[in-house]
């Protein structure tokens, strides 16, 4: 039983370029949530997806955005990229009707922002 | 926004001793309080949560000890090992299975 896999695991990029992060949810799982972690910092929720919709939304930016597809797999798009974006970003995936259940994490995308 | 202060920051414990970490959170719209554990270059893995119809909840040399009224929460790590140096976060849930983490302890078990 695969995981959550995220790509690429990790990415250098310069200040203002785009970049696109995946990932692919645990078996079972319909809902997506993306973290970033900065480094030394707990994880910080940006937006969490369902049925292709996002759902929820943390106090991030609209450079942030997400897309869900049809078979649950996600990406999370950084426009216009700042060096305080660099972090790793966590993609969690659960299920929808299980409010409090448990998340599971991939292992990250690494992003670092020159 | 929801605010989760976690504690120490960092901690040394001897193999053997207890690992003891706190956190303290505001409100929180469910009643399910999870631990979560990082290694180096990995994504965080659910250690063990409570849902605080007890007061405590133990699994094996891990335990959760809640007190609802004082909104706080702590992990003790018995017998600790070597093998549990790593980044611990509480977490505390918003609607929808979103969590507000807090900042991490990390943990080194020394030999």
């Amino acid at each position: 039983d695969a995981g959550v896999t995220q790509s690429p695991t990790h990415l250098i990029k310069t200040r203002g370029q785009q970049v696109t992060l995946r990932c692919s949810p645990k078996s079972g799982h319909d809902t997506v949530s993306w973290y970033q972690q900065a480094l030394g910092q707990g994880p910080q929720f940006i937006f969490q997806y369902y049925e292709e919709e996002e759902r929820q939304r943390g106090n991030f930016p609209d450079r942030f955005s997400g897309h869900q597809f049809p078979n649950y797999s996600s990406e999370l798009n950084v426009n216009a990229l700042l060096l305080g974006d660099s972090a790793l970003y966590l993609c969690a995936s659960s299920t929808f009707w299980r409010p409090t259940g448990e998340l599971f994490f991939g292992e990250g995308s690494r992003l670092t922002v020159l | 926004q929801q605010q989760v202060k976690q504690s120490p920051q960092s901690l040394i414990v001897q193999k053997g001793g207890i690992s003891i970490i706190n956190c303290a959170y505001e409100n929180t719209a469910f009643d399910y309080f999870p631990w979560y554990q990082q290694f180096p270059g990995k994504g965080p893995a659910l250690l063990i949560a409570i849902r605080p119809d007890v007061s405590e909840k133990k699994e094996g040399r891990f335990t959760i000890s809640f007190n609802k009224s004082a909104k706080q929460f702590s992990l003790h790590i018995m017998d600790s090992q070597p093998g549990d140096s790593a980044t611990y976060f509480c977490a505390a849930p918003n609607t929808g299975n979103q969590f507000y983490f807090g900042t991490g302890t990390s943990l080194t078990v020394i030999p």
